[in-house]
């Protein structure tokens, strides 16, 4: 148990609206990652963050936007949700001195649905 | 960019067979990774691989790293249903392979 959660799991909401997912992690590690997962598309990285306040693009980052304040969240917005981001979205951590930096720990995933 | 190419992307077998899923790749990579997924839930680290041909086991699963760290192969032996998963590999910059869907039939 590497001590992500994520909320919420799940998540119906409507075209144009605003959504946030969280992502908090318990033991102190440094870096942490948004993916979405897709049929056909595997997982694709949308932000990561490797420190408080410093967070960088991932291959899929149109229409998100991360913050991360405190060590323990981070924070993903889709500021007006669009149909093309209905997707599963998976928060990871990595990065600390028992483990290898690339070595990531996944949470469980918060299923989105925008109608 | 990087880019890991899994094959197969399906396997659908029968219990006690053997199978290889293939991770490859143009770029070298200093470690891979191997995860397992089931439905509803997040990818599970198996393993990781660092050294140029390094062979790691894990009861029925072997997993090994090529030579030019540029590929990488799981094997299992005598499959059983409970092998079924998404199998995922991934190194470099936070790349994934898009996925080995394995099914094993009882």
């Amino acid at each position: 148990d590497a001590g992500i959660t994520q909320s919420p799991r799940h998540k119906v909401t409507e075209t144009g609206t605003p959504v946030t997912l969280r992502c908090h992690q318990t033991e102190n590690h440094r870096y942490m990652y948004w993916y979405r997962q897709d049929p056909g598309h595997g997982l694709r990285l949308i932000h990561y963050s490797y420190g408080v306040k410093d967070t960088d693009k991932g291959e899929v980052s149109d229409g998100y936007s991360v913050s991360r304040s405190k060590t323990e969240d981070f924070l993903l917005t889709l500021e007006s949700a669009t149909s093309s981001q209905t997707s599963v979205y998976f928060c990871a951590i990595s990065g600390t001195q028992k483990t290898p930096g690339n070595t990531i720990y996944f949470g469980e995933g918060s299923w989105l649905t925008v109608v | 960019t990087q880019l890991l190419e899994q094959s197969p992307q399906f396997l659908s077998i029968q219990e006690g067979e053997n199978l290889t899923v293939y991770c490859n790749s143009s770029s070298v990579f200093s470690s891979l990774q191997w995860y397992r997924q089931e439905p509803g839930e997040g990818p599970v680290l198996l393993v990781t691989v660092v050294t140029g041909g390094e062979v790691k086991k894990l009861k029925r699963l072997t997993f090994q790293f090529g030579d030019a760290r540029k590929d990488s192969s799981l094997h299992i032996t005598a499959a059983q249903p409970g092998d079924t998963g998404l199998y995922l590999c991934a190194g470099g910059k936070l790349t994934f392979g898009q996925g080995t869907i394995l099914t094993v039939h009882p």
